[in-house]
């Protein structure tokens, strides 16, 4: 199993330049989540999903917009790009139960010059 | 949101233990204590979970205080390859998951 799959690894941005980062598993896990890493700093939750037709708001949510039309995808998208965007971005799958743990890919590095 | 909150470092002894403490005063009855790790450049890797026992596996033990505001990380014998951010996290029923800022293990040999 690939378990959870970020594409791209890399992206270098202008600012105001528009992007889509996906996420894929393989899993058939109900949540999914992205996350974002500032350098130094631990994660913080950009948006998430608890099933396929459904997102919710994290922590940080202004500037981006999520889509999950298929269980197994969970987009994320940034309209116009700006460098406080630049970061290292995870995201994480897991099953329904509490007490399952989450998978994280192994992110994707954005850059918004 | 049931916060967690952990010291910014700690430093250990290769062949020691190290005890990684976390608070969570806010936790409610059903919410789930998640550790994970994150080594440098990686994503973050499942460590332990418990929810009201300690509990054991191949990696480390967790020991959760009797009142679950507060629970602590143990590597029983900490090597050069546990060092790594430490994050401390709630599984709450309604499928938000947050993370605090860490604690980062720094290992000596």
């Amino acid at each position: 199993n690939a378990g959870v799959t970020q594409t791209p690894k890399f992206r270098v941005l202008k600012t105001g330049q528009s992007m889509t980062l996906l996420c894929a598993q393989d899993m058939n896990h109900e949540y999914m989540y992205w996350y974002r890493q500032d350098p130094g700093m631990g994660l913080r939750l950009i948006h998430y999903s608890v099933g396929e037709g459904t997102t919710a708001k994290g922590e940080v949510p202004d500037g981006y917009n999520v889509s999950r039309l298929k269980k197994q995808n969970f987009l994320l998208g940034l309209e116009s790009a700006a460098p406080s965007q630049t970061s290292v971005y995870f995201c994480a799958s897991r099953i329904q139960k509490r007490n399952s743990p989450l998978h994280f890919g192994n992110g994707t590095r954005l850059t918004v010059t | 949101d049931a916060k967690t909150t952990q010291p910014n470092s700690m430093e250990s002894n290769e062949e020691e233990p190290v005890h990684l403490p976390c608070n969570h005063s806010t936790i409610s009855g059903t919410d789930y204590i998640h550790w994970y790790r994150q080594l440098p450049s990686q994503g973050p890797e499942y460590v332990i979970h418990g929810l009201t026992s300690n509990v054991n596996n191949r990696m480390a033990s967790l020991a959760i205080a009797e009142d679950r505001k507060s629970s602590t990380l143990i590597l029983h014998r900490a090597t050069l390859r546990d060092a790594a951010v430490y994050y401390c996290i709630l599984i709450t029923n309604a499928g938000k998951s947050t993370f605090g800022d860490g604690t980062t293990l720094t290992v000596k040999p």
